[in-house]
C-alpha cells in the first residue's frame, strides 16, 4: 500500500501569516486529493492537484486562499493563506493508486492551530 | 451538489452488542465506499460497494449496498473497543471525486 507523507504534523501560526504544508507519495500517482477536516467533523474536499496543470476547486475555495502546486507525479504542497483562526483545521492530503478500486490512501494529516 | 448524510451522528454501545450505521444520498450512486478513522488517526479504507444490493462481509462487519443504489448501511456485530472510531462512507461523483458523508462516531463501552 502507499504511504503518504505530510509535512509539518502540526503547527501553530499567527493570524495573516501563511502556511505551506508537503505532501510526499511514495509512488506515482495521477491524481492527488487535499481535504480539510474541521474539528469534530467530515472531511471536505479542497481541491484535486493535477501534474501539469492547475488543481481543480471545489465550490467555496479559491486559489488565491489555497494555492496548490504539482510539480511531478509523487509530490504536492497546500498553502493556506493570510490565515484566520476559522482556518484552524486538520488539512489532509491523499492519493488514490490507480488500481482501479477507487481506494483513496491519506496522509496523517496536518493540524493547523491559528492565534 | 452531492448531499450525503449519515445516522446516527453519534452512537455509544457497550462492548458486545451490535451497531448501525446508515448512510443515505439524494442521487443514485454508481458505487459507495466506507472509511473508518480512529481518534486522531486518518481515513483509512474498508470497502467499495459497487452492484445493486451486494452484501459484502469483513470477519464482523457487514456492508450493504441498497436495491436503488441510494443508500448503504454497516453493520458490526458483537462490538469490540477496537472498533471505536467514526466510520464515513464516501460517494464519488462525475469527476472521480471523492465526497465523504457526516460520519458516525461510535463509542464502545468496556
Amino acid at each position: 500500500s502507499a504511504v503518504i507523507s505530510q509535512k509539518p504534523s502540526r503547527d501553530i501560526c499567527q493570524r495573516g501569516t501563511s502556511l505551506t504544508i508537503q505532501c510526499q507519495v511514495d509512488s506515482q500517482v495521477t491524481m492527488m486529493f487535499w481535504y480539510r477536516q474541521q474539528p469534530g467533523q467530515s472531511l471536505t474536499l479542497i481541491a484535486t492537484a493535477n501534474q501539469g496543470s492547475e488543481a481543480t476547486y471545489e465550490s467555496g475555495f479559491v486559489i488565491d486562499k489555497f494555492p496548490i502546486s504539482r510539480p511531478n507525479l509523487t509530490f504536492s504542497t497546500l498553502t493556506v493563506s493570510n490565515m484566520s483562526p476559522e482556518d484552524s483545521s486538520i488539512y489532509l492530503c491523499s492519493a488514490e493508486l490507480g488500481q482501479g478500486t477507487g481506494e483513496l490512501f491519506f496522509g496523517e494529516g496536518s493540524r493547523l492551530t491559528v492565534l | 451538489g452531492q448531499q450525503v448524510m449519515q445516522i446516527p451522528q453519534y452512537q455509544h454501545v457497550q462492548e458486545g452488542e451490535d451497531f448501525t450505521t446508515y448512510c443515505n444520498s439524494s442521487t443514485t450512486l454508481s458505487n459507495i465506499q466506507w472509511y473508518k478513522q480512529r481518534p486522531g488517526g486518518h481515513p483509512v479504507f474498508l470497502i467499495q460497494l459497487v452492484k445493486s444490493g451486494e452484501v459484502k462481509k469483513q470477519k464482523r462487519l457487514t456492508f450493504q449496498f441498497g436495491e436503488a443504489k441510494k443508500n448503504s448501511s454497516l453493520h458490526i456485530t458483537a462490538t469490540q473497543t477496537t472498533d471505536v472510531g467514526t466510520y464515513f462512507c464516501a460517494v464519488q461523483t462525475g469527476a472521480n471525486n471523492l465526497f465523504f458523508g457526516t460520519g458516525t462516531r461510535l463509542t464502545v463501552i468496556p
